[in-house]
């Protein structure tokens, strides 16, 4: 069984359209995060929700919006796609608590032409 | 705020050669130290942590030790082998575990 699953693993789509980003995990755990991995692989944290809450928003554009219907499951919808979202998009979750491991999904290349 | 500095890749072995990536990282408190990997194509999994000064995370040859007087986390290996090829992410999380913090990544090339 998959730990943390993120669909779909692959996405390409033209400029303005507007996509979402699945994500569940059956860890049992209480956080759940959005990361974003440019061109040069640089790995940056987008958002954290813990417990269905808000408790990290990056200087991210506001045409991406997080929804965590319940404490299993982190989407990302992103509106009016632009060139420069084209990156790999990882979900992952931890327990809360220092120390914990953050497992990550396999992550979803997306294109936008 | 916290921030995590890697050397910069591509690193070239030959196999069986030692391997070194350095890592050093300034944090408030006592953050907890990881090293992710992600092989080509792949997300990331976590290779080794460490939680507080003086441990040392070990996994698949891999090692490394919290060193807080010089805030580093080193990772090394003694004999490296073609299926190492990847790239690795030293990271930090803070004293909530809230977050990862990520160095830029070190890709790593063995060959044969």
């Amino acid at each position: 069984d998959t730990a943390v699953s993120q669909t779909p693993k692959y996405l390409v789509t033209q400029m303005g359209n507007d996509k979402s980003i699945k994500c569940e995990q059956n860890l049992g755990h209480d956080t759940m995060y959005w990361y974003k991995q440019d061109s040069k692989k640089f790995l940056k944290i987008m958002f954290s929700y813990n417990n269905k809450e808000l408790i990290i928003n990056e200087t991210v554009p506001n045409r991406f919006s997080p929804k965590s219907p319940d404490k299993a499951h982190l989407n990302l919808h992103i509106n009016s796609l632009e060139l420069g979202d084209s990156a790999v998009y990882f979900c992952a979750s931890s327990q809360e608590g220092s120390g914990n491991t953050i497992y990550f999904g396999e992550g979803s290349w997306l294109t936008v032409v | 705020g916290d921030s995590v500095t890697q050397m910069e890749g591509p690193v070239t072995l030959s196999e069986e050669a030692f391997l070194t990536i350095n890592c050093t990282y300034t944090a408030t408190g006592y953050p907890s130290l990881f090293w992710y990997v992600q092989y080509p194509g792949e997300g990331l999994q976590l290779l080794l942590k460490a939680t507080k000064a003086d441990d040392k995370g070990s996994n698949k040859g891999f090692e490394a030790t919290y060193r807080k007087e010089t805030t580093s986390f080193h990772l090394e290996k003694g004999s490296v082998q073609v299926s190492d090829s990847a790239v690795y992410f030293c990271a930090l999380s803070d004293s909530a575990g809230n977050m990862l913090t990520f160095g830029g990544g070190t890709r790593l090339m063995v060959k044969p």
